[in-house]
């Protein structure tokens, strides 16, 4: 089974609007953490966001927020006034606390178009 | 900028050859994970190393080897290349990579190419 699926291969929004990218995950662990990671067509990951699994609070950092359901497992991302420069690959990984050694495992990424 | 360097930035190898991948982690960074993207992919993960020894690995065959020197520096040898080691190699630093939060430094990739 897929630990982490994003469903929309790509996703095209208007500049400045906001847009919602969706991730989902499956863990049997109480203790992981999501992270969301940006790659722009020069290929470097960029992190963007963190959620614990223990946190009572979604994340926010800046334009970026994510909409953490834990019982429907799932952590999407929100993009809040759309840049040109947000164009770009988009990575959901999870970390689980009982695969020490394991490292992340990401999904297989949704691709955002900004329109202008 | 993460601090995480990589090198070289591209490579064209034959089928049979092998390679080293370089990687410069963040000073004080005792973790580093490499990663395997191939084109159109999220990335795999390959092996961790914690303070010089390998502590994790993913599904990858035995010809895909690493080493980490106390300098924060690492690398990655594929020996034995074949068609479907074309990707971009990805390495990341992470201070200790014990804690759940912890977050991963990527550097920039290597992208290979085999003919």
């Amino acid at each position: 089974a897929q630990k982490i699926t994003q469903t929309q291969p790509g996703m095209f929004v208007q500049e400045k609007e906001a847009v919602t990218l969706d991730c989902t995950y499956d863990t049997s662990d109480q203790s992981y953490g999501l992270f969301w990671y940006k790659q722009p067509s020069s290929g470097e990951m960029i992190f963007l966001i963190y959620q614990g699994s223990y946190d009572e609070q979604n994340a926010t950092e800046g334009r970026y927020s994510l909409n953490f359901q834990k019982a429907r497992k799932s952590a999407n991302l929100v993009i809040s006034a759309s840049q040109l420069g947000d164009s770009a690959m988009y990575f959901c990984a999870m970390r689980e606390a009982q695969r020490y050694g394991q490292n992340f495992v990401f999904g297989p990424g949704t691709r955002l178009s900004v329109l202008p | 900028e993460t601090g995480v360097t990589q090198s070289p930035t591209h490579l064209i190898k034959t089928r049979g050859q092998q390679v080293t991948l370089r990687c410069s982690s963040q000073s004080g960074h005792n973790t580093v994970s490499w990663y395997q993207q191939a084109l159109g992919q999220g990335p795999q993960f390959i092996f961790q190393y914690y303070r010089e020894e390998e502590n994790g690995r993913g599904n990858f065959p035995p010809r895909f080897s690493g080493l980490q020197f106390p300098n924060y520096s690492s690398e990655l040898n594929v020996n034995a290349l074949e068609l479907d080691d074309s990707a971009l190699y990805l390495c990341a630093s992470i201070l200790r990579g014990t804690e759940v939060q912890e977050t991963q430094y990527f550097g920039p990739g290597t992208r290979l190419l085999v003919l």
